[in-house]
């Protein structure tokens, strides 16, 4: 099956500053590659995907890069804000298919 | 629309005691997913519905765990019975699988604790 690495798990940051959260997967079959937002007591929220016919999406501050060649992709968040401040999830598609493996999340803490 | 409706949002059982959780997909959505998040596995896929039907159900933990979709707007996650271990959120997400689109749709969880 698939398996998604999500690096770092924890975050800190000055408020204004870039953020990345990376992550690795396994299966070269997959396809599409969603990232979503977990405030407190909420469930996950997408806020971008990308699938692997591109290799970089943007939407705003925030963007994604896919290298498939390295099966990593990574979510680049800049002029970061408190609000920002929430757990992130990247995920990837099982086998080209509609179930998706998550990684372990990214607690990000942006510091006013 | 009103997004993917579950019931309870909390739930506080008894070891042993049955517990039944309901989701209510986004209409027009024909795929359903359970979800289990905890701290030490993250989130997990439990189950997957496509219209209506279970597709795959490998992460469902053990026989104690049972889901079924009676129609394209109801779907429920029992445990029968229930142990501590089982406490965790648990979530229903649901997808309209248009084209090439995956995107799954959350609801806000229910935080089960079983004493």
């Amino acid at each position: 099956g698939e398996n998604v690495e999500q690096h770092p798990s924890t975050l800190s940051v000055q408020e204004g500053d870039s953020a990345v959260i990376k992550c690795t997967y396994s299966d070269s079959a997959s396809n599409y590659f969603p990232w979503y937002k977990q405030e407190l007591g909420k469930g996950p929220q997408l806020i971008i995907d990308i699938r692997s016919n591109v290799g970089e999406k943007k939407d705003q501050r925030i963007a994604v890069t896919l290298n498939k060649t390295a099966k990593h992709f990574s979510l680049h968040i800049t002029e970061t804000q408190p609000e920002d401040s929430a757990v992130y999830f990247c995920a990837a598609n099982y086998n080209a298919g509609n179930m998706l493996t998550f990684g372990g999340g990214t607690r990000l803490m942006v510091k006013p | 629309d009103a997004g993917v409706i579950q019931s309870p949002r909390h739930e506080v059982t008894e070891m042993g005691q049955e517990v039944t959780l309901r989701c209510k997909p986004i209409s027009g959505h024909n795929s359903l997913f359970w979800y289990r998040q905890t701290m030490m596995r993250g989130l997990e896929l439990l189950i997957y519905f496509n219209n209506n039907v279970p597709i795959d159900d490998s992460g469902m933990p053990e026989d104690r765990f049972s889901a079924k979709m009676p129609n394209a707007s109801f779907s429920t996650l029992k445990i029968q019975p229930s142990e501590p271990r089982d406490s965790a959120v648990y979530f229903c997400a649901s997808s309209p699988l248009q084209g090439s689109k995956n995107i799954q749709y959350f609801g806000a969880g229910t935080r089960l604790s079983v004493l």
